[in-house]
């Protein structure tokens, strides 16, 4: 089975303080995505790889970054986190561009509360 | 532009009852279409997919989907409900030119006793 873990499930930081979210899929997936979820809005992408060092801004990339150094982990970041960034964040992956192949597995997400 | 509409944001079922929950999509290509399941506190997790072939696709835990292209639908069935089956659904359609999966707002899904 795919596993996509997030290191951290709950995090509390203060406003303008840098998080970093961390996820590892083990299955040598060419994609990884990050979304965030808020009632009422769904999922949203925030950035997505599809390759080591390679990075596309999704819908909402504002406030973000990213880093892929290893094709197996992927982080997010938050340079200078506020208050509206208080979310649960879900990192995903899949195997390929290659539509036939493209499923995408997620992790269990990462809750975090910015005061 | 790609988009997914689940048009129940709530709906509660009785524990045997029948459930259909439904999802429209808007893609002008063959669409590839998705529904996870989200318990409370968790991630995503796959149910069943569709890709192509067979418009009546069969997932885990008894769930079903039919693809039906002239109504631009792909609404999730179970012919009975578990009550361990209360979650949040979410109906997703892969955008393919833009690589993005795009998600419905979800379902949440109530199983009374």
């Amino acid at each position: 089975d795919v596993k996509v873990t997030q290191s951290s499930r709950y995090l509390v930081k203060r406003t303008g303080e840098k998080v970093f979210l961390e996820c590892v899929q083990d299955m040598d997936h060419e994609n990884m995505f990050w979304y965030r979820q808020d009632p009422g809005l769904g999922l949203r992408l925030i950035y997505f790889s599809y390759d080591v060092k390679m990075k596309e801004k999704g819908d909402i990339p504002e406030g973000y970054s990213v880093s892929r150094e290893k094709k197996e982990r992927f982080s997010l970041i938050l340079e200078s986190a506020s208050t509206n960034q208080t979310s649960m964040y879900l990192c995903a992956s899949s195997l390929s561009l290659d539509r036939s192949r493209n499923t995408i597995y997620f992790g269990e997400g990462s809750w975090l509360t910015v005061v | 532009a790609q988009s997914v509409t689940q048009p129940d944001i709530h709906i509660t079922v009785s524990e045997g009852a029948s459930l259909e929950l439904r999802c429209n999509y808007s893609y002008g290509a063959t669409p590839y279409l998705f529904w996870y399941v989200q318990s409370p506190g968790q991630g995503l997790q796959l149910l069943l997919k569709y890709f192509s072939g067979d418009t009546l696709v069969q997932g885990i835990k008894g769930f079903e989907a039919e693809f039906k292209r002239s109504q631009s639908s792909f609404n999730l069935r179970k012919p009975s409900v578990h009550w361990s089956d209360a979650a949040e659904y979410f109906c997703a359609v892969f955008g393919g030119a833009t690589n993005k999966l795009i998600f419905g707002t979800g379902t949440l899904l109530a199983v009374q006793p």
